[in-house]
């Protein structure tokens, strides 16, 4: 079993759309993460939420929307995609409490091309 | 500000020479230290870890590092490189007592192992 899945693993769309991306991870952690990685590989984060909270929210244009329903889940909606966006996008999740479990899991990625 | 500095953008190494791929952060409070390694079109995978006690960490595929709070630095090396070894390094740094719920990435390394 995977254990942070996202889906899907590549996603083409027109300027202007409005997308989604998905996350669960299985590890029963109860943080999660939205990264985004450019071409250039630098990893900067978007977004945490614990237990159902959003706990970290970096300066991203309000055009990216996150949503847990659960611990288990993360989403990110984009509306009006721009060329802009264009990157990898990577969940990650890890556990905040307890003091073990204490580093990041990741998915495979999004690739997001936008056209 | 807290932050990870990973001098070396690119390490361009002959097979079976050792490696030495640096890290620093900002701070010399307690920290929990991490080094990831992402292949080509995949996520990042932990290689190993420092939470505590002995300063010499040993990790996956023959990686190792070493704690030195002294410079605030977290080096990663391998004594003798393979051609599979080729990929981007990150060096990670979550700080228990400022944030505990965020990771702090350098830029990343590319270790490029040549024939």
């Amino acid at each position: 079993d995977t254990a942070v899945s996202q889906t899907p693993k590549y996603l083409v769309t027109q300027m202007g759309n409005d997308k989604s991306i998905k996350c669960e991870q299985n590890l029963g952690h109860d943080t999660m993460y939205w990264y985004k990685q450019d071409s250039k590989k630098f990893l900067k984060i978007m977004f945490s939420y614990n237990n159902k909270e959003l706990i970290i929210n970096e300066t991203v244009p309000n055009r990216f929307s996150p949503k847990s329903p659960d611990k288990a889940h993360l989403n990110l909606h984009i509306n009006s995609l721009e060329l802009g966006d264009s990157a990898v996008y990577f969940c990650a999740s890890s556990q905040a409490s307890g003091g073990w479990n204490t580093e990041a899991f990741f998915g495979q990625g999004t690739r997001l091309t936008v056209v | 500000a807290q932050s990870v500095t990973q001098l070396d953008s690119q390490v361009p190494v002959f097979e079976e020479a050792p490696v030495e791929l640096r890290c620093n952060y900002s701070s010399s409070v307690s920290v929990y230290l991490f080094w990831y390694v992402q292949y080509p079109n995949q996520g990042l995978q932990l290689l190993l870890k420092y939470l505590s006690g002995s300063t010499l960490v040993k990790g996956i595929n023959g990686f190792e590092a070493e704690f030195n709070k002294s410079q605030t630095s977290f080096h990663l090396r391998k004594p003798s490189v393979h051609i599979s070894d080729t990929a981007e390094y990150f060096c990670a740094v979550r700080f228990p007592l400022y944030n505990f719920n965020k990771f702090y990435f350098g830029s990343g390394t590319k270790l490029n192992v040549k024939p």
